[in-house]
């Protein structure tokens, strides 16, 4: 079955530095999402990617899908207090499946 | 258009006794998926439905558990007999179809406490 590893597991960082969340999947995706969630929330969709070298952008951040597509990056630039949270990738867990497989979450804190 | 709507937010069960989550998915949307999320780990499937239809329940607990989406009305995860390791965030999710290249929009989530 697919595993999807997320890295770092937490995450500290100063207000106005950049950051990288790695996503690795033990297979191919089909599609990578990525989500935000705030502790006691749900989830915000962030971005979804699917082709390989794909690269989507949205305010400060910039997620990417590898060509072998089996590894995505979030990156955020000049991290701001509202960036914290947790930031899970998920992955289709087939071209014709409905459910999302989950990493187990990165949890960002933006220090002012 | 109104997100995906969850009620209750937060529920308290006793032991023994049945929770009944609800899930209004977007508008326009005929596909429902439940996740659970159980403290200190991951988001993890239950139940993917459609109308009247249960499409895939691989995740979903042999015995206590049950899901459905009626033809008319939001859909419901029933939980009886609650024990203490129900106690989670419940999390419903929708898309207008299905596949590898739609996105789930989700709700707030319920918060469930079993004592």
């Amino acid at each position: 079955s697919q595993e999807l590893e997320q890295s770092p597991q937490s995450l500290i960082v100063q207000e106005g530095k950049n950051l990288t969340i790695n996503c690795t999947s033990s297979k191919t995706l089909y599609g990578l999402y990525w989500y935000k969630q705030k502790y006691g929330e749900g989830l915000i969709f962030l971005m979804m990617l699917q082709k390989g070298g794909e690269e989507k952008s949205h305010e400060k951040i910039t997620a990417k899908l590898d060509e072998k597509k089996q590894q995505s990056s979030l990156h955020i630039t000049a991290s701001q207090p509202s960036h914290a949270g947790i930031y899970l990738c998920g992955a289709a867990g087939g071209i014709a499946r409905g459910k999302l497989i989950f990493g187990q979450g990165t949890e960002l804190s933006v220090k002012p | 258009n109104a997100g995906v709507m969850q009620n209750p937010r937060h529920l308290v069960r006793r032991r023994g006794q049945e929770a009944r989550l609800r899930c209004s998915p977007m508008k326009g949307h005929s596909h429902v998926y439940w996740y659970r999320q159980l403290p200190e780990e991951g988001l993890k499937f239950m139940v993917y439905l459609q109308k009247e239809n249960i499409i895939d329940e691989s995740g979903m607990p042999k015995e206590r558990f049950s899901a459905e989406f009626p033809k008319e009305g939001p859909s419901i995860l029933r939980i009886q007999q609650v024990v203490r390791g129900d106690s989670a965030a419940y999390f419903c999710a929708s898309s207008p179809w299905q596949g590898a290249r739609e996105t789930q929009y989700f709700g707030p989530g319920t918060r469930l406490l079993v004592l």
